[in-house]
């Protein structure tokens, strides 16, 4: 089985710190999201990546970085954290395009800015 | 612009019942469907998709219906147990690489 590994499943930051969230996955797949998840926003796409060193805003990029370096790894910045980010984010991956290529995701992260 | 609705945001059902989570959807342009369970303190996973040219699928205890007429897209969990409570989602391709989610369904299953 797939497994996508989020390296927190919570984590407390102060407004103005920098974060990194820590995605991993062991399947060679070539595509990786984040996602950040709401109480009545549903999954909102933040950044993805179709290859090592590509990356391509989401819906709401504003706020938010992202680095793949390795093609396992792929990992979300908020560059000055702010309250309004805090949220579950979770991560995932696939290996074909979206159509017909399931997502698999990780547990989650839940972040709270204070 | 493009959506992804639910007709109901909880369902209660009753151990054994079947159940039938509901999405609507706005635009015809999709052409691959998908549905995903998310359980508490886990990320989504993966149940069945379906292609538009398609109107029915089924896999195990659970069955996806494509209505592209009235755009509409159900799943039905047979003989529900509580292990299906969760939230589920719908989801669908839009015009780009990117996935368009519904907001989720919760289901909860009475012993």
């Amino acid at each position: 089985d797939v497994k996508v590994t989020q390296s927190s499943r919570y984590l407390v930051k102060r407004t103005g710190e920098k974060v990194f969230l820590e995605c991993v996955q062991d399947m060679d797949h070539e595509n990786m999201f984040w996602y950040r998840q709401d109480p009545g926003l549903g999954l909102r796409l933040i950044y993805f990546s179709y290859d090592v060193k590509m990356k391509e805003k989401g819906d709401i990029p504003e706020g938010y970085s992202v680095s793949r370096e390795k093609k396992e790894r792929f990992s979300l910045i908020l560059e000055s954290a702010s309250t309004n980010q805090t949220s579950m984010y979770l991560c995932a991956s696939t290996q074909g395009g979206i159509k017909g290529s399931p997502l698999h995701f990780g547990n989650g992260t839940r972040l709270t800015v204070t | 612009g493009e959506s992804v609705g639910l007709h109901l945001p909880t369902l209660s059902v009753q151990e054994g019942d079947n159940s039938i989570i509901n999405c609507a959807y706005s635009n015809s342009a999709s052409d691959y469907f998908i549905w995903y369970k998310q359980e508490s303190g886990k990320g989504p996973q993966f149940i069945i998709d379906i292609r538009s040219n398609m109107d029915k699928r089924q896999g195990q205890r659970v069955t996806v219906l494509l209505n592209k007429t009235v755009k509409h897209l159900s799943l039905q969990i047979a003989a529900t147990q509580p292990g299906d409570s969760a939230v589920y989602f719908c989801a669908r391709t839009g015009n780009n690489r990117k996935l368009i989610w519904g907001l989720g369904t919760s289901l909860a299953v009475n012993p």
